[in-house]
């Protein structure tokens, strides 16, 4: 079944309004890495998080990795209309040899 | 630039044909994966190769193959293809180790009727 669950699955929000999305494992991670997929494209890498707790940051953009490393978050303050996509977490299983991907976010953003 | 490329953007292929998805890279990568991706489902990994000859089923590996002669160079083989299949096939590649950045190919987008 599906290991790694993105909330929610879809978010419109206006432009200049803050977003975040949220990523949960059934399975410890050794890593969890996001990724952004334009309408249209492929998904394209944004960020590795390794340590438990690290928190991250690029620009407008917050990452953060839980204590347990199951769970994650990505936090988009003040979006902008290049912020559309859909977002996706992303990790190795502390155990075996497998890679998951999450169910991902679609963001919609109004201008 | 890095670049991966995929041998077709869209494909339509008959119920029981078989079909071959080729994917090649010019990182000079030692690991190549196939995922495919469906809505709600996200992306879902079907094989991976670490070496060239060697390969590894990934979650959802029934009815696919792969084959990897070249380090470049990773296919993807639906045996004889079925409907459930439709969906969209993307190739990524990563250097070592396995679990880091992935770079992804545009994606071959495969409808079986």
């Amino acid at each position: 079944g599906q290991q790694v669950m993105q909330i929610p699955q879809y978010q419109h929000v206006q432009e200049g309004e803050d977003f975040t999305t949220y990523c949960n494992s059934s399975t410890t991670l050794s890593n969890i890495q996001w990724y952004k997929q334009r309408p249209g494209g492929h998904p394209v890498f944004l960020i590795q998080l390794v340590k438990s707790g690290e928190v991250k940051k690029q620009k407008r953009l917050t990452f953060q990795f839980g204590e347990a490393k199951k769970n994650s978050s990505l936090h988009i303050t003040a979006t902008q209309t290049t912020d559309v996509g859909t977002y996706f977490c992303a990790g190795p299983p502390n155990t075996g040899n497998q890679f998951y991907f999450g169910t991902g976010t679609s963001l919609t953003v109004i201008p | 630039d890095v670049k991966v490329t995929q041998s077709s953007r869209y494909l339509v292929k008959r119920t029981g044909e078989k079909v071959f998805l080729e994917c090649v890279q010019d990182m000079d990568h030692e690991n190549m994966f196939w995922y495919r991706q469906d809505p709600g489902l996200g992306l879902r990994l079907i094989y991976f190769s670490y070496d060239v000859k060697m390969k590894e089923k990934g979650d959802i590996p029934e009815g696919y193959s792969v084959s990897r002669e070249k380090k470049e160079r990773f296919s993807l083989i639906l045996e004889s293809a079925s409907t459930n299949q439709t969906s969209m096939y993307l190739c990524a590649s990563s250097l070592v180790p396995a679990w880091g950045e992935q770079y992804f190919g545009p994606g071959t987008r495969l409808t079986v009727t």
